[in-house]
């Protein structure tokens, strides 16, 4: 399968401020990526989907001006998730979508990043 | 109603059992349906693709529709406790990337 990579896998803030997340797809290019957020026992929500150059489509919900997606290359995608709160704590996880030649059994999911607020 | 439903289990089991994993679904629109498995703290990764209804085996896995009674399941042969994960149910509209995930269920397999 494909190979997606997100960095940091774990991370730790305080309170108030801003954390970033990457997802890079390794060997193959996104045209539309995926965010997801799992909180613990339950299932992955969809939080938003950004097109390489274009700005990002929020799920009903989520704001977009706490989580911050750029995409601005066919291989990465960050999400930032701005002035954080304990409730932001959460396994963020992308999905990038290949730009050609996949069918729909091939949507590949990143790692996945813990983060906990302090 | 939330439109996939799982049992979140844990559901536990010894080595070698045959394990019977569902979900059930209200939207008629769902065309293709796909089983993944999650390790902890890890992102899922795709076991079995599945269009519209039929059975599809991959080796130790086999994966069922039923579009009439809106059910589908994944049968797991001689469990591992390799096998152990949560295994999360996700099914989509046909022309739709973006799927629809159930809650997982929790599954043990112990030696």
């Amino acid at each position: 399968g494909a190979v997606v990579s997100q960095h940091p896998s774990w991370v730790i803030c305080k309170s108030g401020t801003s954390v970033k997340i990457e997802c890079r797809s390794l060997d193959f290019q996104a045209t539309t990526m995926f965010w997801y957020r799992q909180f613990p026992k339950q299932s992955l929500m969809l939080m938003a989907t950004s097109n390489e150059g274009s700005k990002a489509t929020y799920e009903q919900g989520v704001e977009k001006d706490k989580f911050l997606i750029n995409h601005a290359s066919l291989t990465l995608s960050t999400l930032t998730v701005t002035s954080a709160h304990p409730e932001d704590s959460s396994f963020y996880i992308c999905s990038p979508l290949a730009a050609s030649g996949r069918a729909n059994n091939e949507q590949f999911f990143g790692p996945g990043t813990r983060l906990t607020v302090l | 109603q939330k439109e996939v439903e799982q049992d979140p289990g844990p559901l536990s089991v010894p080595e070698g059992a045959i394990v019977s994993l569902n979900c059930t679904y209200s939207n008629s629109a769902f065309q293709y349906f796909m089983w993944y498995r999650q390790y902890s703290r890890k992102g899922p990764e795709l076991l079995m693709y599945t269009y519209s209804s039929g059975n599809k085996e991959d080796g130790r896995f086999t994966a069922q529709v039923d579009k009439s009674s809106k059910y589908i399941s994944l049968f797991i042969r001689d469990s591992q406790p390799s096998d152990s994960a949560t295994y999360l149910c996700a099914m989509q509209e046909g022309g739709s990337y973006i799927p629809t995930f159930g809650r997982g269920t929790s599954l043990i397999v112990h030696p």
